[in-house]
């Protein structure tokens, strides 16, 4: 499996953009770069996904490198909401199992 | 609305009883999954199917187990030779055809159930 690095916390103001960076440098080139987030006591939920290119929704953008060693989830306006873990996840090609690491603590502040 | 249902929400356990958490799922979803997590960590997987009457061992299976009866249910028995298992246990479901065709494994979690052993 793929091993991530993702910082343990970061902060951000409300309604400025967010970058959450992830290394993901062992990923091999059928992995799919998934994220969820998780709401405090709450299960967690689908953010968005990608294998090459940069990927938009209307949740957030996901930038993938060109060597796909790592990614960024970006929140172009965070809220308050959005104060939640936040996971990077590589899915081995045709795995159904998703390695949740310790994901990153986002703290927004009014 | 579709959705995962979990329960019981909150269960206490005494040392060496067995107990089952409920999982039901009305998405139609093929592949289901149950979690564990522990204060400040991230999800472990104990035990995933994806499909009726199969499933696999996760990471940290010993001392759970699972039945996969019908598409909608996976119920997870935490057992008395669990030896910790005060934690938030969370299900969870997929489809199996998006995971091949598209490469996305998009999992649809419930609400979890909070065990503590007394």
């Amino acid at each position: 499996d793929a091993k991530t690095t993702q910082p343990n916390s970061m902060e951000s103001n409300e309604e400025e953009p967010v970058h959450l960076p992830c290394n993901h440098s062992t990923i091999s080139g059928t992995d799919y770069i998934h994220w969820y987030r998780q709401l405090p006591s709450q299960g967690p939920e689908y953010v968005i996904h990608g294998l090459t290119s940069n990927v938009n929704n209307r949740m957030a953008s996901l930038a993938i490198a060109e060597d796909r060693k790592s990614s960024t989830l970006i929140l172009h306006r965070a809220t308050l909401r959005d104060a939640a873990v936040y996971y990077c996840i590589p899915r081995v090609d045709s795995s159904y199992k998703l390695i949740f690491g310790s994901g990153t603590r986002l703290l927004v502040r009014p | 609305d579709g959705g995962i249902t979990q329960s019981p929400k909150y269960l206490f356990r005494k040392e060496g009883q067995n107990v089952t958490l409920s999982c039901e799922q009305n998405l139609n979803h093929d592949a289901m999954y149950w979690y564990r997590q522990d204060p400040g960590q991230g999800l472990r997987l104990i035990y995933y199917s994806q499909i009726v009457n199969d499933f696999q061992k996760g990471d940290i299976a010993e001392g759970y187990s699972v039945s996969r009866e019908k598409k909608e249910s996976f119920p997870l028995t935490v057992t008395s030779a669990q030896k910790n298992p005060t934690a938030f246990y969370l299900c969870a479901s997929s489809k199996t055809q998006g995971v091949v065709s598209s490469g996305a494994n998009v999992l649809t979690f419930g609400a979890g159930s909070r065990l503590t052993v007394l």
